[in-house]
């Protein structure tokens, strides 16, 4: 994988549903994956920040696991809400090709884009 | 309150015209980054900083140019080189060292519309 890639684009649940969306990238020159929230009209908001194989981190009824070695991350939504409704997107943070450190950049996916129905 | 702002929010202009997307940022950051999204498309890097007279291309700079005077401000040249400038901008900042894994922190964004 050459770039980071969601799915699925769009999702639509009904409140108290639990979802999950998945966020591939390249394992080769990883160094740390990002998760935002994007809510209509508002700047995206850092979730999680995520750098170990194996890693799980959780905020509320949000969590988020990460596998490094098969270049992949899930975000959980446990009992949607209304509230919930937003763009998730996830941010692959490339290593140095030389030197030790990250390259400070952010490599985006598209955004999974979630809608939960009262 | 520590934040970033962009201005304006939205902006019109006319085909052949240069245009300036403002980013301001009292977080003490001393890296900022533009972003440009498009409908269906992650976030594309245009330019990012990583200290005050520096910069760097991101992955689709052409038609567009930045400066760094200043460690809180670092706007957005739309040239009238930039073939397709309509879009939503979004200008970020973080702490900026190359070592951490700092997050980003975005500003409102700015709506381009070319007529």
């Amino acid at each position: 994988i050459l770039n980071v890639e969601q799915s699925p684009q769009s999702l639509h649940v009904q409140e108290g549903d639990s979802t999950n969306f998945t966020c591939s990238f390249p394992s080769s020159n990883f160094y740390a994956l990002h998760w935002y929230r994007w809510e209509t009209a508002k700047s995206p908001e850092a979730l999680f920040v995520m750098t170990l194989n194996g890693d799980e981190k959780k905020k509320g009824r949000i969590s988020a696991t990460l596998n490094t070695k098969e270049g992949y991350s899930y975000l959980y939504i446990k009992g949607s809400q209304p509230e919930d409704s937003a763009t998730y997107l996830c941010a692959s943070r490339p290593v140095r090709r030389y030197g030790s450190g990250n390259t400070g950049k952010l490599i985006f996916g598209q955004g999974t884009t979630l809608q939960v129905k009262p | 309150d520590g934040g970033i702002t962009q201005s304006p929010k939205y902006l019109f202009r006319k085909e052949g015209q240069n245009v300036t997307l403002s980013c301001e940022q009292n977080l003490n950051h001393d890296a900022m980054y533009w972003y440009r999204q498009d409908p269906g498309q992650g976030l594309r890097l245009i330019y990012y900083s990583q200290i005050v007279n520096d910069f760097q291309k991101g992955d689709i700079a052409e038609g567009y140019s930045v400066s760094r005077e200043k460690k809180e401000s670092f706007p957005l040249t739309v040239t009238s080189a930039q073939k397709n400038p309509t879009a939503f901008y979004l200008c970020a900042s973080s702490i900026g060292r190359g070592d951490s894994y700092n997050e980003q922190f975005f500003g409102p964004g700015t709506r381009l519309t070319v007529l």
